[in-house]
């Protein structure tokens, strides 16, 4: 069993849904990444958090320490939203990055 | 554009060689890290390095090295090089105070 794991694998959206995107974790972490990979590879970073909620724009994440769980929301979905998410969490024991294989999002119009 | 820099983009080469890929942190940052991006085993943490000393290492080959100058731009070595080190090799940057990482554009490693 992988210690990061996220669903959906795949995700399909007409523009303007709204998206969840899940991440659960079976390791003591210090802080976890929710990090967006464009079809041409480049990785930004999106959000770190370490407790409660963060929004920026029309993204929203939440982490629940207690139960190793955490959403990434996309409201009003958009085409350019068209990405891999990934989330990764830096281990507390082994100050490392683990992450998850990714969420394929394709917004349509 | 993150501010971190890598280079080459793009890198084809055959099996049994060597390449170095290069990797200039944000201005400031004093840690940097090696990711490796492949087909069938995701991201995956290599090394970091802060401050020119290496800090922490995941799954690196014994085939791979890395340093850190005292300019703080790192370089990764892959040598005996194999089909299956054809990957995206990221190198990210942070700062002392805090973890968020900045990530380079990548080098697309083809091993033919």
């Amino acid at each position: 069993k992988n210690e990061v794991e996220q669903s959906p694998q795949n995700l399909t959206a007409q523009e303007g849904e709204f998206i969840t995107i899940n991440c659960s974790y079976s390791v003591g972490i210090s802080a976890l990444h929710w990090l967006q990979q464009h079809p041409g590879g480049g990785i930004v970073s999106l959000f770190m958090l370490s407790s409660g909620k963060k929004k920026h724009g029309r993204l929203i994440a939440t982490i629940n320490i207690q139960e190793k769980h955490s959403s990434l929301h996309i409201t009003a979905s958009h085409p350019r939203d068209s990405a891999v998410y990934i989330c990764a969490v830096l281990s507390y024991n082994t100050d490392k990055l683990i992450f998850g294989t990714g969420t394929r999002l394709q917004v349509f119009p | 554009d993150s501010g971190v820099t890598q280079t080459p983009k793009h890198l084809i080469t055959a099996t049994g060689q060597r390449v170095t890929l290069r990797c200039s942190p944000r201005s400031g940052d004093l840690s940097v890290y090696w990711y490796q991006q492949s087909l069938d085993q995701g991201l995956q943490f290599l090394i970091q390095y802060y401050n020119g000393e290496e800090r922490a290492k995941g799954n690196i080959l014994e085939r791979f090295s890395a340093q850190q100058f005292p300019d703080l731009h790192s370089e990764l070595n892959l040598s005996s090089l194999e089909l299956g080190d054809s990957a995206l090799y990221f190198c990210a940057s942070s700062g002392w105070y805090t973890d968020t990482q900045y990530f380079g554009p990548g080098t697309r490693l083809t091993v033919l």
